[in-house]
């Protein structure tokens, strides 16, 4: 079984600072997709990642992908309070995805 | 009705109740999949259907019984349940392509609250 480990487990900062939250294993996976889940509501997709190296972008968020496929992380510029939220990885691995117990940011106005 | 939608959002049920959440998604995936989201704990796999064909049990109590009568719909049958089952249940769909990047739709939950 893949377990993943999310840090930090919580994230509170203030409107327009930048942060970085980490997603690891000792696993190699076949992808990584990160989710962002608010209260009362579903996780939703962000990004999947799914070559080691891989870098992208989705407007401030930026997903990087280890090179050898085991580490991933999210890096927020100049984050907002929309931005708060529990952010989620999923490893993949055939038909089912692990996740981590997430980080929940907190980003005050 | 987009995406992936469950119903009902919210249910409170007595210990001999017996209920069933249902989920349907309307994005033509080829695989569902029920989850339980604890306080604290990673989102739990419970069962993973695959072209309506049950894929995956994850050691998950028989008080839970799936049931997915086609591709777009998937039930979980609840009964005999036990305080320790509140949670949030979440369904999701993917379609699988074999490749590896197992993109997951999630719909927006079912809070169970279980006295």
């Amino acid at each position: 079984t893949q377990l993943l480990e999310q840090s930090p487990q919580f994230l509170s900062i203030q409107e327009g600072e930048n942060l970085t939250v980490y997603c690891n294993s000792s696993s190699v996976f076949s992808s990584l997709q990160w989710y962002r889940q608010e209260p009362g509501e579903g996780p939703v997709l962000l990004v999947t990642v799914v070559t080691g190296g891989e870098v992208k972008k989705l407007k401030r968020l930026t997903f990087q992908f280890g090179d050898a496929r085991k580490d991933s992380s999210l890096h927020i510029t100049a984050a907002q309070p929309g931005d708060t939220g529990l952010y989620l990885c999923g490893a993949g691995s055939g038909s089912r995805l692990t996740f981590g117990e997430g980080t929940q940011l907190t980003v005050n106005p | 009705e987009t995406g992936v939608t469950q119903t009902p959002r919210h249910l409170v049920m007595g210990m001999t109740n017996k209920k069933s959440l249902k989920c349907e998604q309307h994005l033509g995936h080829n695989a569902m999949y029920w989850y339980k989201q604890s306080a604290k704990k990673p989102l739990e796999l419970m069962f993973v259907y695959n072209f309506k064909e049950q894929t995956e049990n994850n050691s998950v109590p028989s008080r839970f019984s799936p049931e997915c009568p086609n591709s777009s719909h998937l039930f979980l049958h609840l009964h005999t349940l036990q305080p320790e089952d509140s949670a949030l249940y979440l369904c999701a769909s993917s379609q699988l392509t074999g490749v590896g990047d197992n993109e997951q739709f999630f719909g927006p939950g079912t809070r169970l609250t279980v006295l």
